[in-house]
């Protein structure tokens, strides 16, 4: 079984651009959350999209946002970038039923920098 | 306000010896807590769980113990091994509304076994 897949690996965009990172979950899995990893910051969560609907949302500003298309497939977008947004960007799936023993799978991440 | 503390950035340890990570928590809500190990340029990978009605674990080398009352759990491995040197993960799940559980993290334990 493939795991969660992220693109692209890398990514250099500059102040004011915006940005959208791909993700596809595991085969069978409806639930895609996104964290932020910075250094020293641990991961922070984004959002969570379950069946195309953004169910759970983090503390970020409006500038962060996603979809989730019929096939779970996620996208994130940031837009008018700035330079606290180079970091680490983690998504992960899961079932999403929400059961005890529910793990998250992440994916390898995408490498953002913002110059 | 950091809910859930990893208050030692890093650890060292001799291989063959114990290592133990810890985490502190402050939300009485959290059910279930969770540890990842991530290596660099990779996403974080599920290590072990335990629910918060139960207060140990254990799978292998790895043993997740729970001190609901002092919020605190900590993480053995024995014996260590080189192999386990990564950034470890304490992670807590709370729910979140609409069937969704969100996953709060630390900030991250940088663990190095030496041969």
């Amino acid at each position: 079984k493939a795991g969660v897949t992220q693109t692209p690996r890398y990514l250099i965009k500059t102040r004011g651009q915006q940005v959208t990172l791909s993700c596809s979950p595991i085969s069978g899995h409806r639930s895609v959350s996104w964290y932020q990893q910075t250094p020293g910051q641990g991961l922070q969560f984004l959002f969570e999209y379950f069946s195309e609907t953004q169910r759970n949302k983090g503390n970020f500003p409006g500038r962060f946002s996603g979809r989730q298309f019929s096939n779970s497939r996620s996208e994130m977008n940031v837009s008018t970038l700035e330079l606290g947004d180079s970091a680490l960007y983690l998504c992960a799936s899961s079932g999403g039923t929400g059961q005890s023993n529910e793990k998250l799978f992440f994916g390898s991440g995408t490498q953002l920098s913002v110059l | 306000d950091q809910q859930v503390k990893q208050n030692s950035p890093s650890l060292s340890v001799q291989e063959g010896r114990i290592s133990i990570l810890n985490c502190d928590y402050t939300n009485s809500m959290f059910d279930y807590f969770l540890w990842y190990k991530k290596y660099p340029a990779e996403g974080p990978t599920f290590l072990i769980s335990i629910s918060s009605i139960k207060d140990k674990n254990e799978d292998g080398r790895f043993t997740v113990f729970l001190n609901k009352s002092a919020k605190h759990l900590s993480l053995h491995i024995v014996p260590s091994q080189p192999g386990d040197s990564a950034v470890y993960f304490c992670a807590a799940r709370v729910y979140s509304g609409a069937g969704s559980y969100q996953l709060t993290f630390g900030k991250g334990t940088k663990l190095s076994v030496i041969p």
